[in-house]
């Protein structure tokens, strides 16, 4: 159980058009998601809080307008890297939770590698 | 905002061999899990545990939570242990946000 999807794994995109990753908990429901960002041999960092039905919550020094996120239902939220640049150039991965309160695990996304030319 | 220090940041292992690592932090937290993140990237739980013990198969885990730590065993080291170990945590009187360590890269050999 709790197994956590996203699409696509890979993706290679040209510098100033948009990408848009989906990532679905597939065997629970997910009241809370939330992105990360992962730079190659460092730590996860956390970009944004995701609760179904509402405006995402951002960490401060992420950009909402470049990155939006949307989380449409209780299985599905989608992170969207808008006018991409080479250095959004990352790893992004999700997860998600069945509750919003702190005592919840959080399930992982198996990540989408973006290189941007 | 919350510290998360792991120790070691690398170690290097041969087959069968048993390994602890730490994972320090510097606010009460009502929340933590250990994670391993495979050669590909994916992040697998392996505890939540806020406090206390568990033990799944060749891994077990303790956290003593007014002392701020937590402890990973890994017992009979196989290649497939290898990768990179994160412990993360919830501060206490927050949301549900996660703040990960920074990770001991593991390597184990034949």
């Amino acid at each position: 159980g709790a197994v956590v999807s996203q699409h696509p794994s890979w993706v290679i995109c040209k510098s100033g058009t948009s990408v848009k990753i989906e990532c679905r908990s597939l065997d629970f429901q997910a009241t809370t998601m939330f992105w990360y960002r992962q730079f190659p041999k460092q730590s996860l960092m956390l970009m944004a809080t995701s609760n179904e039905g509402s405006k995402a919550t951002y960490e401060q020094g992420v950009e909402k307008d470049k990155f939006l996120i949307n989380h449409a239902s209780l299985t599905l939220s989608t992170l969207t890297v808008t006018s991409a640049h080479p250095e959004d150039s990352s790893f992004y991965i999700c997860s998600a939770s069945p509750g919003t309160g702190s005592s919840y695990e959080q399930y992982f996304g198996p990540g989408t590698r973006l290189t941007v030319t | 905002g919350i510290q998360v220090e792991q120790s070691p940041p690398d170690l290097i292992l041969q087959e069968g061999a048993n390994s602890t690592l730490r994972c320090n932090f510097s606010d009460s937290v009502n929340n933590l899990q250990w994670f391993h993140q495979n050669p590909w990237g994916q992040l697998i739980n392996l505890f939540y545990i806020p406090s206390g013990t568990k033990q799944n198969g060749r891994l077990s885990a303790t956290t003593v939570a007014t002392e701020r730590y937590s402890l990973l065993y890994i017992s009979s080291s196989q290649t497939t242990d290898s990768g990179v170990y994160f412990c993360a945590v919830v501060r206490s009187g927050t949301a549900s946000k996660l703040t990960f360590g920074t990770g001991t890269r593991l390597q184990v050999t034949l």
